[in-house]
């Protein structure tokens, strides 16, 4: 079945590092991947989203790019703030899981100043 | 437009009781689809609701239960609670559900508590 592996850290970076947080997938056809965030105590948020392979999704400084031939869909941002303290979470829906969003375990990350 | 709202946002049963938790999606959204949170298993996909029809369901006993209201609305019910059902609980609403990019818009949840 369908599925997403994501680096579950926790990961902990200083403010203004580069921030790589790697994510593969497992579809059969052509799923859309998304990247959620989930900041404490609130629910999640789509961070951004491609629809297919070599799009990429970018939003607040964040980027990922859609690679078929490597399933994956790394989220990276070039200059990390405290406030981009949160969880993060790798996503796909496909018609193969029958419209389900299926979520990757999380990871997340703690920006020190 | 206003978002995703989840009632009660904190709740405390004792074991065995039964509690529902209520979501009112984005005006317009007519999908509503239920998680469960848990430091150890995650984000786990419950069940979901498109036109008052259950479309897809998670693995889940059958204590858990829903439903959607011509509004769009929705409930979930989880009867006989056991201490593993402490978890933040979301919803998600989306437009269709059907759409290729399957956006959602999430609550902020319902932190259930069993003791």
């Amino acid at each position: 079945g369908n599925s997403v592996t994501q680096m579950e850290g926790p990961v902990t970076l200083s403010e203004e590092a580069f921030l790589t947080i790697n994510c593969t997938y497992t579809a059969t056809g052509y799923p859309s991947l998304f990247w959620y965030v989930q900041y404490p105590g609130e629910g999640l948020q789509l961070l951004l989203k491609a629809t297919k392979a070599d799009d990429k999704g970018s939003n607040k400084g964040f980027e990922a790019t859609y690679r078929k031939e490597t399933t994956s869909f790394h989220l990276e941002k070039g200059s990390v703030q405290v406030s981009d303290s949160a969880v993060y979470f790798c996503a796909l829906s496909s018609k193969t899981s029958y419209d389900k969003v299926i979520f990757g375990p999380g990871t997340s990350l703690s920006v020190i100043p | 437009k206003a978002g995703v709202t989840q009632t009660p946002r904190y709740l405390i049963k004792t074991r065995g009781q039964q509690v529902t938790l209520s979501c009112s999606p984005i005006s317009g959204h007519r999908s509503v689809s239920w998680y469960q949170q848990t430091p150890g298993q995650g984000l786990q996909f419950l069940f979901e609701y498109f036109s008052e029809t259950q479309r897809n369901k998670g693995n889940f006993p059958g204590r858990f239960s829903g439903r959607q209201f011509s509004n769009s609305r929705s409930e979930m019910n989880v009867s006989t609670l056991e201490l593993g059902d402490s978890a933040l609980y979301l919803c998600a609403s989306s437009l269709t559900g059907t759409e290729r990019a399957y956006e959602q818009y999430f609550g902020p949840g319902t932190r259930l508590t069993v003791t």
